[in-house]
């Protein structure tokens, strides 16, 4: 069955220090590949997606992340956090059985330290 | 704007009770979602549906039911509310391209308590 892991449920860092937020997924089929954010008390926005161009893929707000097919990976980075990055996170892969429904991973809450 | 909205935001209900969580959209979408948001679970998918009087069962569809009468809502009924029911709620809406990924489009939540 297909599934998203993303390591860390919490993650903290220093204002203008890297952020690195984990995704590994599971899919039989060449997956499209999403990066969610959820600010407090809000719905989510699509932060990112991969749908085999480019394995470097840039999203809104400086993040980006990396589509590696042997490690089945793509982990989202942004070289400095701001404060205004605190949220959570969510990993996502297109099923396998409809490009329009996705599976979720459990999210990750990122914190960000002044 | 187009937009996505959910009434209400917050709900306390009791157990054993009837209730109705309205999402409502006007993005002209075919495709409309109803997830569960609870810690540690992520997201997961109640009910969707591709268009008007299509209904389709998620991975958690159990004590849920909606229905599609128009385009632009998708009502999730709890027929007999319970406990473990609680959480939030999300509604989204994404259009129709066949062959390619539609970004689905999120509400802003519904915050249900039951008791």
């Amino acid at each position: 069955a297909q599934s998203v892991t993303q390591l860390g449920s919490h993650v903290s860092v220093s204002e203008g220090a890297l952020v690195l937020l984990r995704c590994n997924y599971s899919s039989s089929v060449p997956p499209y590949l999403f990066w969610y954010v959820q600010y407090p008390n809000q719905g989510l926005q699509l932060l990112l997606k991969y749908t085999s161009a480019a394995t470097l893929v840039k999203g809104i707000n400086g993040f980006e992340a990396e589509f590696k097919k042997s490690e089945t990976s793509f982990h989202l980075t942004k070289p400095s956090a701001h404060m205004s990055d605190a949220a959570e996170y969510f990993c996502a892969v297109s099923s396998e059985t409809s490009y329009d429904k996705v599976i979720f991973g459990p999210g990750t809450s990122l914190s960000v330290i002044p | 704007d187009a937009e996505i909205t959910q009434s209400p935001r917050h709900k306390i209900t009791e157990t054993g009770r009837q209730v109705t969580l309205a999402c409502h959209q006007t993005w002209n979408h075919n495709n409309m979602f109803w997830y569960r948001q609870d810690l540690g679970h992520g997201l997961r998918l109640i009910h969707y549906s591709y268009g008007v009087q299509d209904t389709n069962k998620g991975e958690v569809s159990d004590g849920y039911s909606v229905s599609r009468s128009n385009t632009e809502d998708l009502p999730l009924t709890l027929e007999s509310a319970a406990s473990s029911q609680t959480s939030v709620y999300f509604c989204a809406s994404s259009r129709v391209q066949k062959g390619l990924y539609n970004e689905q489009f999120f509400g802003p939540g519904t915050r249900l308590t039951v008791l």
